[in-house]
């Protein structure tokens, strides 16, 4: 079945970095747009960054511009996002999050998968 | 930057009931617009996309409506599994924004 699973969160100080993972598995991989979506404890949810299917082209949410990077191994179905200088307010529930239907573009649609989530809390 | 706004934030009903959640957008995104539940602890699930086209698997009292900046959410008899928060989602641009969540609980 059509799975995503996430790992490496953890607790990590202000000012350090982190790296989460996510395996993707029971679809085309390569054939669609990852995205990494965040939630704060007791708060909304957030969409942080994407991937699109060849990972050449990727966008990020103003909050984590410059400080995240989102990459993609397509010969591993693995989706990482890369976090620097974390701020006590990048602290959420990470989720991973296929589009619903393959795109060989920039293509935009909705979540039809989403992993279980790893916590991320950043804190001195 | 695009902003998506819920209403209510938070809505009391019974078993039953017919319940209606409204989403803004603060430009046109003419139908690209998704509607997700979760309950705590999980995460989020797909019920609705392009505004009105029910996911497969989810139950026909959800449906969706609207185009252009306004959309509602409809259950059209509140069941016990449906207590929940729903969020609104639009993907006409890159950045997903999503609404602030409307928390249905027991009345």
């Amino acid at each position: 079945q059509v799975q995503l699973v996430e790992s490496g969160g953890g607790v990590v100080r202000p000012g350090r970095s982190l790296r989460l993972s996510c395996a993707a598995s029971g679809f085309i991989f390569t054939s669609y747009g990852m995205h990494w979506v965040r939630q704060a404890p007791g708060k909304g949810l957030e969409w942080v960054a994407v991937t699109l299917y060849d990972g050449t082209t990727k966008y990020f949410a103003d909050s984590v511009k410059g400080r995240f990077t989102i990459s993609r191994d397509n010969s591993k179905n693995m989706l990482y996002l890369q976090m620097n200088s974390l701020r006590a307010d990048d602290t959420a529930v990470y989720y991973c999050a296929k589009d619903r239907t393959p795109c060989g573009g920039d293509c935009y649609d909705a979540f039809d998968v989403w992993g279980q989530g790893t916590v991320v809390t950043v804190s001195s | 930057d695009m902003q998506m706004t819920q209403s209510p934030s938070t809505l009391s009903a019974s078993v039953g009931d017919r319940v209606t959640i409204t989403c803004r957008a603060s430009q046109s995104i003419s139908n690209w617009l998704a509607w997700y539940q979760q309950k705590p602890g999980k995460a989020p699930k797909l019920l609705i996309y392009k505004a009105s086209t029910l996911e497969s698997g989810v139950p026909s009292r959800f449906s969706g409506s609207g185009s252009g900046t306004e959309f509602t959410l409809t259950i059209s008899s509140l069941q016990p599994d449906d207590f929940a928060t729903y969020y609104c989602q639009q993907y006409n641009t890159y950045s997903r924004t999503f609404g602030q969540g409307t928390k249905v609980d027991i009345k």
